[in-house]
């Protein structure tokens, strides 16, 4: 069964720089993913496509400080310079035949 | 301007009937597939069902299975999703956003609507 996996919750400093982490199940490690961001209140944003050899594609608007990379079944996103309009949820989604699965979400506090 | 916007939401009694709908502008409405996506208050994203751009391929969550159903009108640019036999559980905004080229293949959706708030309650 596709599955991602994402820990609750994480936090950083404002202007230092986080990795959130997406873990894709064993059977599914090669998979491509997408990050989504939803601030408070508002709908999801699409960040980037990250494949599985770490080369990502942002979204239009999307600042570099917003960058993927992968390992094995692990994929990542790592925000640099935090501002605090980065304290949002972000989600990881993949797909495959006949299914589209999203990980349970991260939420980015700011501190 | 790449655009979705969603319409058709708002309070229904358990075991009613909604359509909502997703007009599409910007791009080339009928060669991507569109997927519904939910959210329930309080929650994370739920995938809910996809439509390949011809409309004659579609997929569905088991929650949603025999329930809902996913349609697009290209000519009109606007993508559909009839919902029966509402339930409380299925309370959430309704999010569409454009899928991949292909149906089969999938891919990140990179175009989202602002969401359509639906209420099952009695």
């Amino acid at each position: 069964q596709l599955v991602l996996t994402q820990s609750p919750s994480a936090s950083a400093s404002l202007g230092a720089s986080v990795r959130l982490t997406c873990t894709l199940s064993s059977a599914h490690s090669s998979y491509a993913i997408a990050w989504h961001q939803q601030q408070p209140e508002t709908g999801p944003r699409y960040l980037m496509k990250l494949n599985s050899d770490g080369t990502h594609n942002r979204g239009d608007g999307i600042p570099d400080r917003f960058s993927g990379s992968s390992s094995g079944a692990e994929r990542y996103l790592t925000i640099s310079s935090l501002q605090s309009e980065d304290e949002a949820d972000y989600y990881c989604q993949t797909w495959g035949t006949g299914v589209r699965v999203f990980g349970g979400g991260t939420k980015l506090t700011v501190l | 301007e790449v655009q979705l916007l969603e319409s058709g939401g708002g309070l229904v009694q358990p075991g009613g009937s909604l359509r909502l709908s997703c007009a599409a502008s910007g791009f080339t409405f009928s060669s991507y597939a569109m997927s519904w996506v939910r959210q329930a208050p309080g929650k994370g994203l739920e995938w809910v069902s996809a439509i390949s751009g011809g409309g004659g391929s579609t997929y569905y969550a088991d929650s949603v299975k025999g329930r809902f159903t996913i349609s697009r009108d290209n000519s009109k640019n606007t993508l559909y999703l009839q919902m029966n036999s509402l339930r409380a559980e299925d309370t959430a905004v309704y999010y569409c956003a454009k899928d991949g080229q292909w149906l089969v293949k999938g891919d990140g959706f990179d175009i989202w609507g602002q969401g359509t708030m639906v209420t099952v309650s009695s």
